[in-house]
């Protein structure tokens, strides 16, 4: 049961470098989601996708881009980055709308020097 | 805009003591309720769900409960172990399909 798998587990990035985050999940579950999770602070919402093919901007949307072409992937892209991005990144996963949980990968430790 | 508030932000106790961690929100419009435990550099793992007709769930040695009228939920743990140490966030889910994350309480049980 490998639930929900993203990669790489950490990274370090020079400013204005790309890279894509990796997000896989074998559960089947049409909802799924970007967090940041900032050293001593909350989740914040990034992006998320209601199903294959539909995405949509979360509370800080900015300097990210996501794609949706399967159930099972949901790439996030940062396109330059900057050291405002250092954060753990967090993927996670739902089976519908309201009345189910979330399930969480284990994140992505970015660095931006 | 919904606000989770979980109290205490830190809380240290003996080996064997049960305990109660305490998360309040503002806005009782919630779909459901999930408490996570995060250990160090570590993701999240789910613990109990909750979901908004529910009074509390139980999983081993935890118990949930919610009041979604006061908005309160109270995660107990008994007979605390080390293994229990990690920092606890209380979740909400509300309209628009969001989730609202406490700041968390972090645990240290102590042999």
């Amino acid at each position: 049961n490998a639930g929900v798998t993203q990669t790489p587990k950490f990274r370090i990035l020079k400013i204005g470098q790309s890279m894509t985050l990796q997000c896989t999940q074998d559960m089947n579950h049409n909802y799924m989601y970007w967090y940041r999770q900032d050293p001593g602070m909350g989740l914040k919402l990034i992006y998320y996708s209601v199903g294959a093919g539909i995405t949509d901007k979360g509370e800080v949307p900015n300097g990210y881009n996501v794609s949706r072409s399967t159930t099972e992937d949901f790439p996030l892209r940062l396109e330059l980055a900057a050291p405002s991005q250092t954060s753990v990144y967090f993927c996670a996963t739902s089976s519908g709308p309201i009345n189910y949980g979330y399930t969480f990968g284990s994140g992505t430790r970015l660095t931006v020097v | 805009k919904q606000e989770v508030t979980q109290i205490p932000a830190a809380l240290s106790v003996p080996e064997g003591e049960n305990l109660v961690l305490n998360c309040s929100f503002t806005d009782s419009a919630i779909y459901n309720l999930q408490w996570f435990r995060q250990d160090p550099g570590k993701g999240l793992t789910s613990l109990l769900l909750i979901q908004s007709s529910q009074r509390e769930q139980t999983s081993g040695r935890l118990n949930a409960s919610l009041d979604k009228s006061s908005g309160r939920s109270t995660l107990y743990i008994a007979a605390s172990q080390p293994g229990d140490s990690a920092t606890y966030l209380c979740v909400t889910r509300n309209a628009g399909n969001m989730l609202t994350f406490g700041g968390g309480t972090r645990l240290m049980v102590k042999p």
